[in-house]
C-alpha cells in the first residue's frame, strides 16, 4: 500500500541541526511532489516547503527560507529535511505529505508520514 | 499571503448531531481548497478536496462546500470517532492551513 515511513524522533540543543527523512513506497517516487509540514505542541499546522523528487527543485516558506534544506535520493525513495540553527519554538512534529495528482487534488496532501517529533532543549 | 480563519474554535456536541464548521480565506481561492481530520497523536488525513470532493474512503456524511472565500464542512450524524480537530488547506498559492476547529463531546 502507499505510504510515508518517517525517521525517528530527535533531541536537539539551540543552535545545531536536524535532518528527518521520509521513505516513500506502493507509487512511482519520482511522479509525486512531497512536501513538509510542522505542528508545534497544542498547535496547529505549518507549510515548510515541497521538493520535486524528479528534478530536486525546491520551494519553501519564507518562514525557513536560508535554513532550511529538503534534498531527495531517488534510489531509495526517500526525502531529507534539514533545518539549521535550530531555537526551541522548533521544537515540533514535522511531518512529509504527498501532494496529489490529477483534476482538484493537485495541492492538497493525499497521504501523510507518521510523523517525527523533534526537542530543542539545552 | 492568503490568511485561513476557522470557526468556531470549539464546537462541544453529542453523537448523531449535524455540524458545519465553517473556513474564511482573506481572498478568493477559487476551489483550491482541502479539509483534514487530525486525531491525537495521529497524522491528519485528507477528507475533501477541491472543496467539495471526498477523498478515497472518507464516509458520506462528510461533505464540502463553498468557493472563492468561504467555505464549509459538514458532518451530517457525528459518530464517536468523529471527534477530532479539523483543518481547512488552501492551495491556490502558497499552501496555508486554518488554525482548526476541535470537534468535542
Amino acid at each position: 500500500q502507499v505510504q510515508l515511513v518517517q525517521s525517528g524522533a530527535e533531541v536537539k540543543k539551540p543552535g545545531a541541526s536536524m535532518k528527518v527523512s521520509c521513505q516513500a513506497s506502493g507509487y512511482t517516487f519520482t511522479h509525486y511532489f512531497m512536501h513538509w509540514v510542522r505542528q508545534a505542541p497544542g498547535q496547529g499546522l505549518e507549510w515548510m516547503g515541497w521538493i520535486n523528487p524528479h528534478s530536486g527543485g525546491t520551494n519553501y516558506a519564507q518562514n525557513f527560507e536560508g535554513r532550511v534544506t529538503m534534498t531527495r535520493d531517488t534510489s531509495i525513495s526517500t526525502v531529507y529535511m534539514e533545518l539549521t540553527r535550530l531555537k526551541s519554538d522548533d521544537t515540533a512534529v514535522y511531518f512529509c505529505a504527498r501532494e496529489g495528482r490529477g483534476p482538484l487534488i493537485e495541492g492538497a496532501f493525499d497521504i501523510w508520514g507518521q510523523g517525527t517529533m523533534v526537542i530543542v532543549s539545552p | 499571503e492568503v490568511v485561513m480563519t476557522q470557526s468556531p474554535a470549539t464546537l462541544s456536541v453529542s453523537p448523531g448531531e449535524r455540524i458545519t464548521l465553517s473556513c474564511r480565506a482573506s481572498q478568493s481561492i477559487s476551489n483550491n481548497l482541502a479539509w483534514y481530520q487530525q486525531k491525537p497523536g495521529q497524522a491528519p488525513r485528507l477528507l475533501i478536496y477541491g472543496a467539495s470532493t471526498r477523498a478515497t474512503g472518507i464516509p458520506a456524511r462528510f461533505s464540502g462546500s463553498g468557493s472563492g472565500t468561504e467555505f464549509t464542512l459538514t458532518i451530517s450524524s457525528l459518530q464517536s470517532e468523529d471527534f477530532a480537530v479539523y483543518y481547512c488547506h488552501q492551495y491556490s498559492n502558497w499552501p496555508r492551513f486554518g488554525g482548526g476547529t476541535k470537534v468535542e463531546i
